[in-house]
């Protein structure tokens, strides 16, 4: 199976601030890969596909990027609605069982 | 409005069985690949499985925790996606989600996901 490993586990940082999380596949997954975000309570929501498509609706300083192994997340000016856990995903089609990294926790610093 | 709505979910004890189902709303519910999602408490997102659509032979893939004690069918009359769960563990415990790729070109990235439903395994 394809492993998944984000970094950092947590992260402090500031209204404005620019931040950004890396996402490591165990294999090349190509571009295959998606971010979510969620919040306590609720389920995720999709913000990245395809390693660097934003999703419909999603605010423009959100911004994937990476293929193959490694892919980032950034956020170019981190908003209070952006505390929140950030999860990477690999979809490749081509295999049999698709994986989340463990999640990044943005708090507010 | 496009949605999923899910139902089931409770207490169980180890060793028990237990049924969860996902209804589609808003969209051809037969042409998407349905998932199955879960959250252990205060831990991260674990993908449990997978259904293909019927032209994609309606195959399923599990996850190597619940291979073999999970079972994920679909009844695109009724718009359903299920999941039914035996053998249970302490572990299993966790909200689980079923979610889709309803927008164009997601191929795999999950749009819509169900509100979730807590299962508690315990004693």
């Amino acid at each position: 199976d394809i492993q998944m490993t984000q970094s950092p586990s947590t992260l402090s940082a500031s209204v404005g601030d620019r931040v950004t999380i890396t996402c490591r596949a165990s294999q090349s997954i190509s571009s295959w890969l998606a971010w979510y975000q969620q919040k306590p309570g609720k389920a995720p929501k999709l913000l990245i596909y395809k390693a660097s498509s934003l999703q419909s609706g999603v605010p423009s300083r959100f911004s994937g990027s990476g293929s193959g192994t490694e892919f980032t997340l950034t956020i170019s000016s981190l908003q209070s609605d952006d505390f929140a856990t950030y999860y990477c995903q690999q979809y490749n089609r081509y295999s049999p069982t698709w994986t989340f990294g463990q999640g990044t926790k943005v708090e507010i610093k | 409005e496009v949605q999923l709505v899910q139902s089931g979910g409770g207490l169980v004890k180890p060793g028990g069985s237990l049924r969860l189902s996902c209804a589609g709303s808003g969209f051809t519910f037969s042409n998407f690949w349905m998932t199955w999602v879960r959250q252990a408490p205060g831990k991260g997102l674990q993908w449990v499985g997978r259904i293909k659509h019927k032209p994609d032979g309606g195959t399923t893939d599990y996850a190597a925790p619940v291979k073999d004690r999970f079972t994920i069918s679909r009844d695109d009359s009724k718009n359903t996606v299920s999941l039914q769960m035996n053998s249970l563990r302490t572990e299993d415990t966790a909200v689980y989600y079923c979610a889709t790729d309803v927008g164009s070109g997601l191929e795999g990235a999950y749009d819509i996901w169900g509100q979730g439903t807590m299962v508690t395994v315990s004693s």
